[in-house]
């Protein structure tokens, strides 16, 4: 069975410091991968997805950037946080065989200071 | 461009019947989605729609869809207090195959 994982759970860092938050998926091979952002009492915001290594779509123009430096590995990263990119960071992947459905990992939830 | 519609509240008696609702813009959407997100978490797939159908029943769970609408309802039977939690209804987006979210219903089960 497929399974997402999204670590750390919580973060809390100062303004202008760097983020990096990882997300992996076991199970499957070659899905599209995605990262978005939950503002709080808020729906979610697509930021950034992939469908292959190395390929980014960046959805928002922000602070943010996205990696994929492997098939089922997500890195979504920035070099200096600002305070508006507190937030749930939700990671999804969807296979493509099965476009209908994408699964959600149980997300990050970041706050800056 | 796309945009996803949701009221923001609903209360209801345990027992009850919920039915959430959501409005659309984007025609060409192939699936149509309902997710549930409890205090904390991320969220679980529910249940979704392809976009040729009217319906769709799962357990406690019945879907309509309008398509000349753009109306989507979610409907939970004999809800229960563990069905508290926000409720998105999404839409693909057939170019990026992601998601646009609505931006939830709360749904509050009183005992």
């Amino acid at each position: 069975s497929q399974t997402i994982h999204q670590w750390p759970a919580t973060l809390v860092q100062p303004v202008g410091s760097p983020l990096s938050l990882e997300c992996t998926v076991e199970g499957t091979s070659n899905p599209n991968l995605y990262w978005y952002r939950q503002a709080a009492g808020r729906g979610l915001q697509l930021l950034f997805y992939s469908v292959g290594i190395g390929q980014i779509s960046s959805e928002v123009p922000q602070n943010l950037s996205a990696s994929r430096p492997q098939d089922r590995q997500f890195i979504l990263s920035s070099k200096k946080l600002l305070l508006s990119d507190s937030g749930f960071y939700l990671c999804a992947w969807r296979d493509r065989r099965r476009q209908e459905t994408q699964y959600f990992g149980p997300g990050t939830r970041l706050l800056v200071l | 461009g796309e945009d996803v519609e949701q009221s923001l509240f609903l209360s209801v008696r345990e027992g009850d019947s919920s039915v959430i609702n959501c409005t659309y813009t984007d025609s060409s959407s192939t699936y149509l989605y309902w997710y549930k997100q409890e205090p904390g978490a991320g969220l679980q797939l529910l249940t979704y729609i392809f976009s040729n159908m009217d319906m769709k029943q799962d357990q406690r769970l019945t879907v309509l869809l309008n398509k000349k609408d753009k109306h989507l309802s979610l409907r939970i039977a004999d809800t229960q207090t563990g069905d508290s939690a926000i409720y998105f209804c999404a839409e693909e987006d057939t170019g990026r195959r992601a998601l646009t979210f609505g931006s939830g219903t709360r749904l509050q089960v009183q005992p």
